[in-house]
C-alpha cells in the first residue's frame, strides 16, 4: 500500500489562529479524504479532496472553516481556520485506490490542541 | 439514519486468551466493512470484508461477516501486549456513499 506521511505531527495553537494540515502519498491515489477524531469519538468524515476542483463537504463541514486544496494526485492540504479549543483534535488524511467501497489507508495523523 | 455499533466497548484480557470483538451496522444497501488498529494517531489497516461466510485471516487475527445478521467479529487468538488498542470497524452503504466509523473497542491485555 501507499505511504503517507502528514505535517505538522503535532502542534498547540491558539485561539483565532490557523493551521495547515499537509498530506503526501508516495503514489498517486484517486482518492483522498480528510477525518477528524475528536477526544474519545469515532473517526468523522470532514471532507473529500478533488484533483483540480472544490472538495466534497460533508454535512456540518464549511469550506471556510476547513478549505481544502488537492493540486495533484499525490497531495492535499487542510486548514483549520479561526481554530477554538473545539477543534482540538487528531486530524488524519486517508487515501483510498478508487471510488466507492475500498480499502481506505490512514496517514499517522496530526494532533491539534487549540488554547 | 446509517450507524455502527461496536461491542464490547472496553475489554481487558490476559495474554494468552482469546478475544471477539463485535461490530454490529445498519446501512442502507452495503457494500463492505473494513477493520482497523489504531494505537495512539493512525488506524492500522487489518481486513476488508464484502462477502458473508468467508473468513480473511492475517496471523492470530481472523475475522469474517455475516450479513443476515448485519454483524462481523473480529477474533484474535494467543492475545499479546501488542494488541493493546483501539479496534475500530467501518461500514460504507451506497445510501450515503461514505464510510461510518463504529466508536470502537478499546482492548487491553495484559502481561
Amino acid at each position: 500500500s501507499a505511504v503517507i506521511s502528514q505535517k505538522p505531527s503535532r502542534d498547540i495553537c491558539q485561539r483565532g489562529t490557523s493551521l495547515t494540515i499537509q498530506c503526501q502519498v508516495d503514489s498517486q491515489v484517486t482518492m483522498m479524504f480528510w477525518y477528524r477524531q475528536q477526544p474519545g469519538q469515532s473517526l468523522t468524515l470532514i471532507a473529500t479532496a478533488n484533483q483540480g476542483s472544490e472538495a466534497t463537504y460533508e454535512s456540518g463541514f464549511v469550506i471556510d472553516k476547513f478549505p481544502i486544496s488537492r493540486p495533484n494526485l499525490t497531495f492535499s492540504t487542510l486548514t483549520v481556520s479561526n481554530m477554538s479549543p473545539e477543534d482540538s483534535s487528531i486530524y488524519l488524511c486517508s487515501v483510498s485506490p478508487g471510488q466507492g467501497a475500498n480499502e481506505q489507508f490512514f496517514g499517522p495523523g496530526t494532533r491539534l490542541t487549540v488554547l | 439514519e446509517d450507524k455502527v455499533v461496536q461491542s464490547p466497548l472496553s475489554l481487558v484480557v490476559h495474554e494468552g486468551d482469546t478475544v471477539t470483538l463485535n461490530c454490529s451496522y445498519e446501512v442502507t444497501n452495503f457494500r463492505s466493512l473494513l477493520w482497523y488498529k489504531q494505537e495512539k494517531k493512525a488506524p492500522t489497516f487489518l481486513f476488508m470484508l464484502t462477502s458473508s461466510g468467508i473468513e480473511k485471516k492475517s496471523g492470530r487475527l481472523s475475522s469474517i461477516l455475516d450479513k443476515k445478521e448485519l454483524s462481523s467479529i473480529l477474533n484474535i487468538t494467543a492475545t499479546q501486549t501488542g494488541d493493546s488498542a483501539i479496534y475500530l470497524c467501518a461500514v460504507y452503504g451506497s445510501g450515503t456513499y461514505k464510510y461510518i466509523f463504529g466508536t470502537g473497542t478499546r482492548l487491553k491485555v495484559l502481561a
